[in-house]
C-alpha cells in the first residue's frame, strides 16, 4: 500500500511569491489533514478535511493561505504572498476514517522564505 | 496554553537499557493518546497507541503507560537500539475522529 505522497519535497521561493503544496493521501482514507512544523516544535494543525469537507479550518491563516481537496482525494495547500515567517515544513497525513485513530503522514515540504 | 507537554527536549541512553520518554496532558476529555516517531527529513511515523480506557498497551519492545488520575503518559523501549534515535512526538486526540494535538517533542540519542 502506498503512502502519503507530498510534493514537491523542497521549495525555496522569495518573499511575497506564491506557493503551493500538494498532497495524495492514502487510498480509502476520508481523513485529510495539513500540519505545520517549525523548527524544534511539534506539528499543529492548520485544516482538516472530512471527505471534501473543511471540517476544521479555524487554525488556517485565511488571509494568505488556502486550501482545497476537490472529490475528497487529493489536495492542495497555498500560500500567497509568502512571508519569511512561512518557512517551515508542511505536512500531510491521511486517516481511515471511523473506528481508526492513527494518521499517516508524509514525507512534507520543506519550504524557504528567503 | 499547550495541551500536550513533553518537558524533556532530549534524553540520552546506552544501547540495551530502557528509555523512558514521558508526557503530560491537561485535557481530560481526550480519548487517545499516540506516539509518533520522527527520523530528521522525514514524516512522523506512528508507533504505538493507548486509548483513555486502558493504562497499558505493549508492542514488541515498546510500551505505553497511561495514567489518567495524574494526565501522565510514558513510552518505554526496552532494550534500546541505536536506531531508535529520533524524535518521538506524544498526540492526543478528542473522540475517535478529532484533530491530532501533539507536543513539542523529545530527541532520543541512544549510544552503542
Amino acid at each position: 500500500e502506498a503512502g502519503v505522497v507530498q510534493s514537491p519535497r523542497y521549495k525555496i521561493i522569495e518573499k511575497k511569491q506564491p506557493v503551493a503544496f500538494w498532497c495524495n493521501p492514502i487510498s480509502g482514507h476520508n481523513t485529510l489533514y495539513w500540519y505545520l512544523q517549525n523548527l524544534g516544535q511539534g506539528p499543529e494543525l492548520l485544516i482538516r478535511y472530512e471527505n471534501e469537507e473543511a471540517v476544521d479550518d479555524s487554525q488556517l491563516p485565511k488571509d494568505r493561505f488556502s486550501a482545497e481537496r476537490l472529490k475528497g482525494v487529493d489536495s492542495t495547500l497555498k500560500i500567497q504572498p509568502a512571508e519569511l515567517g512561512d518557512s517551515a515544513v508542511y505536512l500531510c497525513a491521511s486517516r481511515k476514517g471511523q473506528g481508526s485513530t492513527e494518521a499517516f503522514f508524509g514525507q512534507g515540504t520543506r519550504l524557504t522564505v528567503v | 496554553d499547550q495541551q500536550v507537554k513533553q518537558n524533556s527536549p532530549s534524553l540520552s541512553v546506552q544501547e540495551g537499557r530502557i528509555s523512558i520518554l514521558n508526557c503530560d496532558y491537561t485535557n481530560s476529555m481526550f480519548d487517545y493518546f499516540l506516539w509518533y516517531k520522527k527520523y530528521p527529513a522525514e514524516g512522523p511515523t506512528f508507533l504505538i497507541s493507548i486509548s483513555s480506557i486502558k493504562d497499558k498497551n505493549e508492542d514488541g519492545r515498546f510500551t505505553v503507560f497511561l495514567n489518567k488520575s495524574a494526565k501522565h503518559l510514558s513510552l518505554h523501549i526496552v532494550p534500546s537500539q541505536p536506531g531508535d534515535s529520533a524524535v518521538y512526538f506524544c498526540a492526543a486526540v478528542r473522540g475517535s475522529q478529532g484533530n491530532l494535538i501533539f507536543g513539542k517533542g523529545t530527541k532520543l540519542s541512544v549510544k552503542p
